[in-house]
């Protein structure tokens, strides 16, 4: 069975330019959060969806983060414009029964902004 | 803010030895999860704990569980330099997962 696909793994751009980051989940996980891991930190939630719909994005900067889970399959984690601060690793990840049992990472996209 | 904090932050031993990491949390759970993450890597799930059990064990692993301390520990028996990574606690409540800062262990050869 496949794990959870992300792409880019690595993404170098100039600040003030959109970035995009793209995950599959595993086949049949309908739940699916996009985390943020600073170095030496662990992932905080940027948002989390059941299905399609996003049920918790309180953490989200909205003046420049957006997310879409079309189909409540596929996901996509938008920036624009990038700053500097938001250098980091991106990590995607999807459960089955919605956070009571083990959540499945995919490897994550690294993001550098210059 | 993280609710989950780990303990010690690094951690360096032989190979053999064993290592015992320590998670301190701040509210109620429904249960606690343990990660591994190599470097560069994703995490991966290594064990979850419900809030009404004490102790688990999974291989080398023993998770134990202390609600009125609001603590974990995570003991890796007989060490492999493969078991070099970084290791993360993640309680669950209120439909979401707070990790901590994550223990980097490191066993030498």
């Amino acid at each position: 069975e496949a794990g959870v696909v992300q792409s880019p793994r690595y993404k170098i751009i100039e600040k003030k330019q959109p970035v995009a980051f793209w995950c599959n989940p595993i086949s049949g996980h309908n739940t699916l959060y996009w985390y943020l891991q600073n170095l030496g930190q662990g992932p905080e939630l940027l948002i989390r969806y059941e299905n399609e719909e996003a049920v918790d994005d309180s953490q989200l900067p909205k003046d420049r983060f957006s997310a879409e889970r079309l189909k409540g399959v596929d996901s996509t984690l938008k920036i624009q414009p990038a700053e500097l601060g938001d250098s980091a690793v991106y990590l995607c990840a999807s459960s089955l029964n919605g956070g009571t049992g083990e959540l499945f990472f995919g490897e994550g996209s690294r993001l550098t902004v210059l | 803010s993280q609710q989950g904090e780990e303990d010690p932050q690094a951690l360096s031993i032989q190979e053999g030895e064993n290592a015992t990491m320590n998670c301190s949390y701040k509210t109620s759970i429904n249960n606690l999860q343990w990660y591994r993450q190599n470097s560069g890597r994703g995490l991966v799930h290594l064990i979850l704990i419900r809030s009404n059990e004490r102790e688990k064990h999974s291989g080398r692993l023993r998770v134990t569980l202390d609600t009125s301390k609001k603590s974990s520990s995570l003991l890796i028996t007989a060490s492999r330099a493969a078991d070099t990574a970084s290791y993360f606690c993640a309680t669950y409540n209120f439909n979401k997962f707070y990790f901590g800062s994550g223990t980097k262990l490191n066993v030498k050869p």
